[in-house]
């Protein structure tokens, strides 16, 4: 079973500067991805940015990019000239990929969020 | 907007009962996956059906049931409710095609047991 740790419950951070979010996994599969979804106080959930785990590149989506150690477990979340939309709860996402025949496995392994609140 | 709607937005019942969710998955899309959101479980996996048939599950009561119709529209029935089953329940859809097999999720439906 897959498990995935957020260790900061909240953080907070001024409006213009850099704050990164730490999530650590525990998995024994080899192909997978993860994901950032924002649950800001409308409660709706929007995928940030998505990393699959064969890649060595760090996923970019404009002021949001993520750290992936795979060695390490590692998954954080770099969020630059932070504004005042970015306040929200912030989860970490862990996915096995789907096998050869071609469905998903489907169930998303979420962490318990950070709340992140950023100050004007 | 993900393009994946739920119907409806706020449900209040009563211990005992028993409601339907609904969820519309965005055009083209065949997997549906529903998800129960709590203050004390925080966010859970439930089931996932694709192209009508179950896929995977999780930890659905035996209580909940799911089904996916040939529109590819999902619901989600809850019964003889109890009050720690007041929690906010989404809807997810994917496709194998497009970004594959990330999930957007609908805007959610918040049940009140009372």
């Amino acid at each position: 079973a897959q498990t995935v740790t957020q260790s900061q419950p909240e953080m907070s951070v001024q409006e213009a500067e850099t704050v990164t979010l730490s999530c650590t996994y525990d998995t024994s599969e080899n192909n997978y991805y993860l994901f950032w979804y924002k649950q800001p106080p409308s409660r709706q959930m929007i995928l940030v940015i998505r990393q699959e785990a064969y890649k060595q590149q760090n996923a970019t989506e404009n002021r949001f990019s993520v750290n992936f150690q795979k060695a390490a477990k590692s998954f954080s979340l770099k969020i630059s000239d932070s504004q005042l939309g970015d306040t929200a709860m912030y989860f970490c996402a862990f996915m096995k990929q789907r096998n050869a025949g071609g469905t998903s496995y489907g169930k998303l392994t979420f962490g318990q969020g950070t709340i992140l609140t950023v100050h004007p | 907007d993900s393009g994946v709607t739920q119907t409806p937005k706020h449900l209040i019942t009563a211990t005992g009962q028993r409601v339907t969710l609904r969820c519309s998955p965005r055009s083209g899309d065949l997997s549906v996956y529903w998800y129960q959101q709590s203050l004390d479980q925080g966010l859970q996996f439930l089931i996932q059906y694709y192209n009508g048939e179950e896929r995977a599950k999780g930890n659905i009561l035996e209580r909940f049931s799911a089904q996916q119709f040939p529109d590819l529209h999902s619901e989600l029935n809850l019964s003889s409710l109890e009050l720690g089953d007041s929690a906010l329940y989404f809807c997810a859809s994917s496709s194998p095609f497009r970004l594959t097999d990330t999930q957007y999720f609908g805007p959610g439906t918040r049940l009140t047991v009372l």
